[in-house]
């Protein structure tokens, strides 16, 4: 079975624009989390999508957004870019059923915002 | 709410020698506890998990971890580690239902030959 991609690996932008992230889920899993990665620090999650719906979310302003397509892979948007968004965004895929299952992370997209 | 504290930022140890990675919890529901592994440019792979039942759990690799739910420790430890195993650990709660993770903030464990 495929693992999970993240697209692009690398991005560079500048503050105030716009971004989007794609990830592709594992195989048979239909829940998508995203984490951003700040350098030296754990992941931070910032939310959840379960059938193309949010399903949960962390302490992140309303320009992270994302998206679920139907065949389960998931866009986050970020908005209006600010310099401290610069950080490894991580997808992570899981089958559903609770917290019990576990989460399969890809490799992520460094973005770095100057 | 949960929150994951990992006491030891860093931590270099001697080729095959025992290493302890601390983590503590805090929670006002029953979790689930994990830890995950991560090599350099590379995403978060599962270590091992505590779900129910024994409170210690073995990865594949040697590590093992014993929950304490008095002392809301969730430690992880090997008797000998290999060069290999030098990565950056990381320590998961979530709650039951979850849909949020919580992280600690990463051990780097450095094995010196």
């Amino acid at each position: 079975e495929t693992g999970v991609t993240q697209s692009p690996t690398h991005l560079i932008k500048t503050r105030g624009q716009q971004v989007t992230l794609r990830c592709s889920s594992q195989s048979g899993h239909n829940t998508v989390s995203w984490y951003q990665q700040a350098l030296g620090q754990g992941p931070q999650f910032i939310f959840q999508y379960y059938r193309e719906e949010e399903n949960g979310r962390g302490n992140f302003p309303p320009r992270f957004s994302g998206l679920q397509f139907p065949n389960y892979s998931s866009e986050l948007n970020v908005n209006a870019l600010e310099l401290d968004d610069s950080a490894l965004y991580l997808c992570a895929s899981s089958r559903p059923g609770g917290g019990g299952n576990i989460q399969y992370f890809g490799a992520g997209t460094r973005l770095s915002v100057l | 709410a949960q929150s994951v504290t990992q006491l030891d930022s860093q931590v270099p140890v001697f080729e095959e020698a025992p290493v302890e990675l601390r983590c503590n919890y805090s929670s006002s529901v029953s979790v689930y506890l994990f830890w995950y592994v991560q090599y350099p440019n590379q995403g978060l792979q599962l270590l091992l998990k505590y779900l129910s039942g024994s409170t210690l759990v073995e990865s594949i690799n040697g590590f093992e971890a014993e929950f304490n739910k008095s002392q809301t420790s969730f430690h992880l430890r090997k008797p000998s580690v290999h060069i290999s195993d030098t990565a950056e650990y990381f320590c998961a709660v979530t709650s039951n239902t979850g849909n949020q993770f919580y992280f600690g903030t990463g051990t780097s464990l450095t094995v010196i030959p």
